[in-house]
Order: structure tokens, then sequence, then C-alpha cells
């Protein structure tokens, strides 16, 4: 049973354009959606996340959109450039529940690659 | 500053060797979570601690075991290797702190034949 599902499975972007990923979540518990970000033969890195209370959350070229009532989120790229070719996993937690662990459960990842 | 540093990079296994992954993190973390990576699937978790002498079972822990003696290190150990944990293996830290970020290693790409 996949909890987080993430789409398109890959993703090609030309450079100045927007990048959209999007993720849907089966449990409602969840309180803590992050975006990981990861290049080749590295771990991944935290980009950006989002608490279900706000609707976005922007960080520079980053943007996170959150719908509580459809349990969906989506990471957007405005003016992608190259550098931003990697693969992008959403993920979801219990971080503020109380039940302890923080663990998180991943989407399957987006690769993106941005052309010149 | 190391953050989570993991050992080997690369191993080769054949099937029914054992071997530990080794994991160490110098941020003073509590929680600690091993994640295993196979092509097109996200990252999954085996095991996690949330502190020095206690561990528990993560989604996909069969054929693995983990100890947590000290804050900084969280072995994974492979007992019996199979071709199906051929897989990049990534240790990750945290604070435990409400939301906050999880600090990953750069994997060790396990080949199991």
């Amino acid at each position: 049973q996949q909890q987080v599902k993430q789409s398109p499975q890959s993703l090609i972007v030309q450079k100045g354009g927007i990048s959209i990923i999007n993720c849907a979540y089966e449990n409602t518990a969840f309180d803590y959606f992050p975006w990981y970000q990861q290049f080749p033969g590295k771990g991944p890195a935290l980009l950006i996340a989002i608490r279900p209370d706000v609707s976005e959350k922007k960080e520079g070229r980053f943007t996170i959109s959150f719908n509580k009532s459809a349990k969906q989120f989506s990471l957007h790229i405005m003016d992608s450039q190259p550098g931003d070719s990697a693969t992008y996993f959403c993920a979801a937690s219990l971080a503020y529940s109380g039940a302890g662990s923080y663990q998180l459960t991943f989407g399957k990842g987006t690769k993106l690659s941005v052309i010149p | 500053n190391a953050g989570v540093t993991q050992t080997p990079k690369f191993r080769i296994l054949k099937i029914g060797q054992s071997m530990t992954l080794q994991c160490t993190q110098d941020m003073n973390h509590n929680y600690m979570y091993w994640y295993r990576q196979d092509p097109g699937m996200g990252l999954k978790l085996i095991y996690y601690s949330v502190g020095a002498g206690i561990t528990d079972k993560g989604e996909v822990p069969n054929g693995y075991n983990v100890s947590r003696s000290t804050t900084e290190d969280f072995p994974l150990r492979l007992e019996l290797a199979a071709p199906s944990q051929t897989s990049v293996y990534f240790c990750a830290s945290s604070y435990r702190i409400e939301g906050t970020e999880a600090f990953f290693g750069q994997g060790t790409r396990l080949t199991v034949v």
C-alpha cells in the first residue's frame, strides 16, 4: 500500500519554464510534508516543507501548494534552471503528532531534466 | 562538520555473505534511520532509532538487523545476503524536534551477486 503517490515519474522542462510535481497522500494524520532534492550519487537533501495549516509556502523559486481537503500537495519550480535537474521526492510524516519517530514516508520520485 | 557519514560507499557481496553498513553522525541527533532506495521506488524505511538502546522496525526490515549503542552510531547488519538486497542504502538523522529536517548520508551502493 503506497501512502504517498507522486507524479509524474519524469519531467522535461525548458530553461525558464515552470516545473510542477504533484503528490497525493492517504493518511489524514500526516502533519508535515517536506520535499527532498537528490542529485546523482548524493543523498536527498531537504528543499522546502509545509504544514497542513497553510495552503502555500514559497522559498525563492520553489513553492509548495497544499490542498488539505483533496489530500494533495505540489511543488512548483519557477524559472527552472539546468542546475535544478535532479530527482525530487515528496514525503509525509507524523512530525507534530507526538508519535515520536518523525519517520518519513516517501513518494517514488520525479526525475526532472531542465534543458537549455 | 561531517554530518552523516556512511561507509563503505560501494560493496559487492556474494549470496549468503554478511556485512555491516556503518553510519555515524556528529550532530548529536537523537533520531537515526536506515532507508533503501531502489530505482523508481523511492526510499523505504528499514529500521529507525529514537535514541541509544532503542530501535524499531520500519516498512521493510526483513533480512536486516540494527543496533544503537551510542548516540553517534547506527550500523545496519545484513545477514545471509540475497540478490533482493541489491540497493542503495541511506542513513539519516534528525533532532528530536517537531518538523525538523532529516540529514542524509551519501549512501552505500550494495550489489549482491
